[in-house]
């Protein structure tokens, strides 16, 4: 079945920098690839997401870019502030019968003042 | 508008004991979801709603059972409970069962198997 594979698991970065999350995914028929995010004891919330026919995505201090080809998708976060602190997961679509999403395992950012 | 309302949020179970899980939506949305959160494993599908009156399974249905008792509600059963399923469930809905369409997340419930 499909397999999403999520880089880091954490990260720790200092408030101003910039934060890349890493997808791969191994279904080539994916073509819906949200970003949820779930800051501490909250619940996910779609942040961004990216279809199969764009490149890239872009929504204020974040994006998303999508490589098709190498079949890996990442999260990008520019100036960053303590509120981005949070579990962010990744998904990929899949189609088993009806189409669904399967999560990556997540990676927990804290930005460090 | 609430969202997604889900009870308990917090529940202890000894193992071999049943519990429901309740999940309601005011968005008049037609697809609901149950999901768990282990730590490492993301978010795994248990069982999903696509329209009031279907039910399926998802990655991981063994030892749940659900139903989708009118457009509003979709509950989550556990017959006899098990250690391996202590985890944080969270119900969620859609608009309709598209994938990309957006989820809407319950605020979870810690539950615990002892």
């Amino acid at each position: 079945g499909e397999n999403v594979e999520q880089h880091p698991s954490t990260l720790s970065v200092q408030e101003g920098d910039s934060a890349v999350i890493k997808c791969t995914y191994s279904d080539s028929a994916s073509n819906y690839f949200p970003w949820y995010k779930q800051e501490l004891g909250k619940r996910p919330q779609l942040i961004i997401d990216i279809r199969s026919n764009v490149g890239e995505k872009k929504d204020q201090r974040i994006a998303v870019t999508l490589n098709k080809t190498a079949k890996h998708f990442s999260l990008h976060i520019t100036e960053t502030q303590p509120e981005d602190s949070a579990v962010y997961f990744c998904a990929a679509s899949i189609v088993q019968g009806a189409q669904k999403l399967v999560f990556g395992q997540g990676t927990r950012l804290t930005i460090n003042p | 508008n609430a969202g997604v309302t889900q009870t308990p949020k917090f529940q202890v179970l000894k193992t071999g004991q049943s519990m429901t899980l309740q999940c309601a939506q005011d968005m008049n949305h037609n697809s609901m979801y149950w999901y768990r959160q282990d730590p490492g494993m993301g978010l795994r599908l248990i069982y999903y709603s696509a329209s009031e009156g279907t039910t399926d399974k998802g990655e991981v249905p063994n030892g749940y059972n659900v139903s989708r008792l009118n457009k509003r509600e979709f509950s989550l059963r556990l017959e006899s409970a098990a250690p391996s399923q202590t985890s944080v469930y969270f119900c969620a809905s859609s608009e309709n069962d598209r994938v990309d369409e957006k989820l809407f997340f319950g605020s979870g419930t810690q539950l615990s198997v002892l």
